[in-house]
Parts: structure tokens; sequence; C-alpha cells
């Protein structure tokens, strides 16, 4: 079966700096997809960025990129220029090809010190 | 824009009581899902609906029931309520297969049952 480990349940960053968030899974799928979502404290659910497996090349969307390992099945997420509006939980997500069903990492708590 | 729209957002239930969640979704979008959410944990899929008509049963499915009543609307019952159930309840659509369009997810319903 397929899993979604996040080992940091908690992680701090000044403003302004640039903090990284783990993420591994496991399957034995060659094809699939993996999420970043945020949850800030409203409990809206909040796409980050999508990654292909069959893509070498890393997702970026603005201040937001990923650092995506398939051979050590590690998909971890680079936030750079941090604001206070990224403080939230933060999940990654694995979806199998074709698929509709996520499989969701416990969560790691972004703080935001000012 | 409403997107998707849960009600209630808040529900209080004592154990035994039946209880309906509804969702309903104006992005004409082909798929729902429906998760909850634990303290520490992300999000698990309870049921899903691929199109107007289906129903598939997705992680933890034991003690709910759904209701794809229009292309619109998803609902979750509660045929009767039981103290392990109380946790966030998050209705999701997505236009297709979650590899090629993103989910969109509601503000959660919080259940809590005495």
């Amino acid at each position: 079966a397929q899993t979604v480990t996040q080992s940091q349940p908690e992680m701090s960053v000044q403003e302004a700096e640039t903090v990284t968030l783990s993420c591994t899974y496991d399957t034995s799928e060659s094809d699939y997809y993996l999420f970043w979502y945020k949850q800030p404290p409203s409990r809206q659910m909040i796409l980050v960025i999508r990654q292909e497996a069959y893509k070498q090349q890393n997702a970026t969307e603005n201040r937001f990129s990923v650092n995506f390992q398939k051979a050590a099945k590690s998909f971890s997420l680079k936030i750079s220029d941090s604001q206070l509006g990224d403080a939230a939980m933060y999940f990654c997500a694995y979806e199998m090809d074709s698929s509709y069903k996520l499989i969701f990492g416990s969560g790691t708590r972004l703080l935001v010190r000012p | 824009n409403a997107g998707v729209t849960q009600t209630p957002k808040f529900q209080v239930l004592k154990t035994g009581q039946s209880m309906t969640l509804q969702c309903a979704q104006d992005m004409n979008h082909n798929s729902m899902y429906w998760y909850r959410q634990d303290p520490g944990m992300g999000l698990r899929l309870i049921y899903y609906s691929a199109s107007e008509g289906t129903t598939d049963k997705g992680e933890v499915p034991n003690g709910y029931n759904v209701s794809r009543l229009n292309k619109r609307e998803f609902s979750l019952r509660l045929e009767s309520a039981a103290p392990s159930q109380t946790s966030v309840y998050f209705c999701a659509s997505s236009s297709g297969v979650l590899s090629n369009q993103p989910q969109h997810f509601g503000d959660g319903t919080r259940l809590s049952i005495l």
C-alpha cells in the first residue's frame, strides 16, 4: 500500500528566509503524482504545487519549488522569501496515475517569525 | 464564486443519532469526494463519486453512506453516530481524475459526537 510520511511535525522560519519541508513516500508504481497542500487556520485546503513523476524537471510556482528525487522517493517543498501569510499546515499527498484517491501525510506546521 | 459549499459548519450529536452532511459545488465538476481529518493526521478519503450516478469507497468508509444527488450535490450520511466519528469533514470536487485536475475543497464541517 502507498504511504506518505512527513517526519517534521513543526518547522519555524524567519520572515524573508528560506525553509524546506520534507516528504517521503512509498510506492511500487512508476507513474504517479505528488502534491503539496496548504491549510491555513481557516481550514481551507489550498493546492500549492504539483509534480508529475514522469517529469524530471522540478515544479516551481513563484516562491514555492520542489526537490523531487524519484529514486529516493523524496518530495520536499522549498519556500523562498517566507512571508507571514505562509504560516499554515502543509500536507504532502500522493496520487496513483489516473485514480481518484489522494493519500495524505500527517502534515508539517510551519511557523513564520516576524 | 462560491466554489464548494458545505453545510453545516459545526454540529454536535449524541451517540446513535443520525446526520447528513451536505456538499454542493458550482464549478460543473464531474468528481466529488468526502474526507475526514483527525488531529495530527492528514485527510483520509471516505467515499468519492467519479461522476454523476457512481460512488466508490475510499480508505475509511465504514459507518458512512453517500448519495450523489445530482452533478452539483454529494451528501454524506452517518446512520448511527459514534464518538470515533468525531472529526472535521471536508468535501472536495474536481473536473476529472486528480492527475489532470486539482481538487477544490470546502471549508469543512466540525462534527462532535458525545
